[in-house]
């Protein structure tokens, strides 16, 4: 079975661009989230999408925005791309996200995002 | 807002020795869940073990296991007959959404 796949692996933008950035959840998952993980620290959550609706929130400004489409791939759009948003995007899928659940988050290869 | 502290950047063991990688984190809840991610060089997360605030036994996943202190909010990895494969960056997560800074670990021959 195919894992979390995501699209493009690598990407260079200038400052003011906008960028999407895609994934596919594992087939039967619901739930997806999305990380931003700056060179050196661990991952920050971003989002989390449940059966296409916004589940969580993390603490990044409106410039980034989600969603989550009716065959449960997500999009992760950033607009006005500061250079501080050069980072690894992390997306993960589960089957319904509730960390009660006994079913882990599967994460994807990332995109790595540049600014320049 | 939970935190998570890796106070260990950097850390080495020689192969098949054991080592231990601590976590601390703050949180007013009392249910919860605790993980442990490996995040090779080719960088995709993987989960290595997880941890149920609730749940007094420590987990134990083959050569890994944790010691949970939940009083102390304590949540250390350790990793036994460490392998070459073992090295990697180690995060520990709360919840499943906050992640600390990291370990990089890095297991000599």
């Amino acid at each position: 079975d195919a894992g979390v796949t995501q699209s493009p692996t690598h990407l260079i933008k200038t400052r003011g661009q906008h960028v999407t950035l895609r994934c596919s959840p594992i087939s039967g998952h619901k739930s997806v989230s999305w990380y931003q993980q700056v060179l050196g620290q661990g991952p920050q959550f971003i989002f989390q999408y449940y059966e296409k609706e916004e589940r969580g929130r993390g603490n990044f400004p409106d410039r980034f925005s989600a969603r989550q489409f009716p065959n449960y791939s997500s999009e992760l759009n950033v607009n006005a791309l500061l250079l501080g948003d050069s980072a690894l995007y992390l997306c993960a899928s589960s089957w319904t996200g509730a960390v009660s659940s006994n079913q882990p988050q599967h994460f994807g290869d990332g995109t790595r995002l540049s600014i320049l | 807002a939970q935190t998570v502290t890796q106070s260990q950047p950097e850390m080495s063991v020689q192969e098949a020795e054991t080592v231990t990688l601590s976590c601390t984190y703050d949180t007013s809840e009392s249910n919860y869940y605790l993980f442990w991610y490996k995040q090779p060089p080719s960088r995709q997360m993987i989960l290595v073990i997880r941890q149920e605030a609730y749940k007094q036994q420590n987990a134990t996943e083959n050569r890994f296991s944790v010691n949970f202190q939940k009083a102390a909010k304590s949540f250390s990895l350790k990793i036994s007959d460490s392998q070459l494969g073992d090295t990697a960056m180690y995060f520990c997560a709360f919840d499943d959404m906050r992640f600390g800074a990291g370990t990089r670990l890095t297991v000599k021959p």
